[in-house]
């Protein structure tokens, strides 16, 4: 079974501060990971997803994360905190060919003028 | 290109009463279909997943059931509503074999 755990529900970090969002991931198998994004109210984004080759993976709105397996960590970063990054982030697992993908609890990331 | 659409977008219900939350994708074909609820700090969990027209995978016991009646369609019921069933309902799909999950825009329901 394959299961996801964020590191904190609530993060505050002031604007043009670095962001870090932690995710360790549990998996049988080699894992696929994504992380996504919800803002108030509507359905999720998909930010960036890690499947095979390069374990830093870069993705929309400057966001990047990086697989490190030894750690079992998919930790979602940005080097400059925007107002507009303000929203619930969820880091999710599934393996290759999977039908189900398993969601973490989410974190709730604030950005402080 | 591909678009999921979901609704109604809100609903306001009685205990007791029934629900039917539809989502529809448009531009697939054979498209996995799935239903998640989020809850208040609870992250998201999988209600039910569909590989194909009349084929439903129930990942948890409850009081809700899925149909899916034509390829593209996908719908959540209940015969009575629970006030443990309000929440925030999403619909995403994904094409077999691979892995990104598209989202819907959710559909928030109220149980009073």
């Amino acid at each position: 079974a394959q299961s996801v755990t964020q590191l904190g529900s609530h993060v505050s970090v002031s604007e043009g501060a670095l962001v870090l969002l932690r995710c360790n991931y549990s998996s049988s198998v080699p894992p696929y990971l994504f992380w996504y994004v919800q803002y108030p109210n509507q359905g999720l984004q998909l930010l960036l997803k890690y499947t095979t080759g390069a374990t830093l993976v870069k993705g929309i709105n400057g966001f990047e994360a990086e697989f490190k397996k030894s750690e079992t960590s998919f930790h979602l970063t940005k080097p400059s905190a925007h107002m507009s990054d303000a929203a619930e982030y969820f880091c999710a697992v599934t393996r290759e060919y999977g039908n189900k993908l398993v969601f973490g609890a989410g974190t709730i990331l604030r950005v402080k003028s | 290109s591909q678009t999921i659409h979901q609704w109604p977008a809100t609903l306001v219900q009685p205990v007791g009463s029934p629900l039917s939350l539809e989502c529809t994708v448009e531009g697939t074909s054979n498209p996995n279909l799935y239903w998640y609820r989020q809850a208040a700090g609870r992250g998201l969990q999988l209600l039910f997943y569909s590989v194909g027209i009349g084929q439903i995978s129930s990942e948890v016991p409850q009081n809700l059931s899925a149909s899916r009646p034509q390829d593209r369609q996908f719908i959540l019921s209940s015969k009575k509503l629970l006030l443990s069933d309000s929440g925030f309902y999403l619909c995403a799909w994904r094409i077999s074999g691979a892995n990104v999950l598209t989202f819907g825009a959710g559909s928030r329901l109220t149980v009073l």
